[in-house]
């Protein structure tokens, strides 16, 4: 999987939006990028993934830049529910065995929420 | 909910004796995983599972067996349980739930275990 980087941690107030930022700039073609958090004492839960165009669901929105070697994370109004590590992987679904030989993840970035 | 249960949630043992923990599903998936999550290294895959007896390593596989004799059951056993084990170990799932064959993981809630 090709490497990515994030801040080790980030903090934000209670209702305020928050951009997670991630760096791929091996990313390759087939690349997808996808999002998992941790909250505290339990696994690892998938958040959100893309392409190429900005993707939007209950939990989040993923932008992407334009040359796709960065993405941004939008939780647009965050809870204290939302302090967690969040990890931006990529996966190759054609050349990682279909996706399914396990994920590869980071250090993440450690969101603190204020109230 | 991919109903995933690990047991025990909390084990203590002593160095030099076998574990096994277990992870089950309810869903009839075909592939699971055993991470392990230390500070400092983050999670990662010790062994992982493609359907019953089919099983492959993973990153940090050493000191580490798996047992894999129904589909909805999957054995992460320590023969000789040593310090350095000391983790907290989680099972997974997965499925093409997304787009274009991109798998997504479902994990379960953990089972710490000290080894003292």
């Amino acid at each position: 999987d090709a490497k990515t980087t994030q801040p080790n941690s980030m903090e934000s107030n209670e209702e305020e939006p928050v951009h997670l930022p991630c760096n791929h700039s091996t990313i390759s073609g087939t690349d997808y990028i996808h999002w998992y958090r941790q909250l505290p004492s339990q696994g690892p839960e998938y958040v959100i993934h893309g392409l190429t165009s900005n993707v939007n669901n209950r939990m989040a929105s993923l932008a992407i830049a334009e040359d796709r070697k960065s993405s941004t994370l939008i939780l647009h109004r965050a809870t204290l529910r939302d302090a967690a590590v969040y990890y931006c992987i990529l996966r190759d679904p054609i050349y990682s065995g279909g996706g399914a030989d396990g994920l590869t993840f980071g250090k993440g970035t450690h969101l603190i929420i204020q109230p | 909910d991919a109903g995933i249960t690990q047991s025990p949630r909390h084990k203590v043992t002593e160095t030099g004796t076998p574990v096994t923990l277990r992870c089950h599903q309810t869903e009839n998936h075909r592939y699971m995983y055993w991470y392990r999550q230390d500070p400092g290294h983050g999670l990662r895959l010790i062994h992982y599972s493609y359907g019953v007896k089919d099983t492959d390593k993973g990153e940090v596989s050493d000191g580490y067996s798996v047992s894999r004799s129904k589909t909805e059951d999957f054995l992460l056993t320590l023969e000789s349980a040593t310090s350095s084990q000391t983790s907290v170990y989680f099972c997974a799932i997965s499925e093409i739930i997304l787009d274009r064959g991109n798998y997504g993981y479902t994990f379960g809630s953990g089972t710490r275990l000290t080894v003292v």
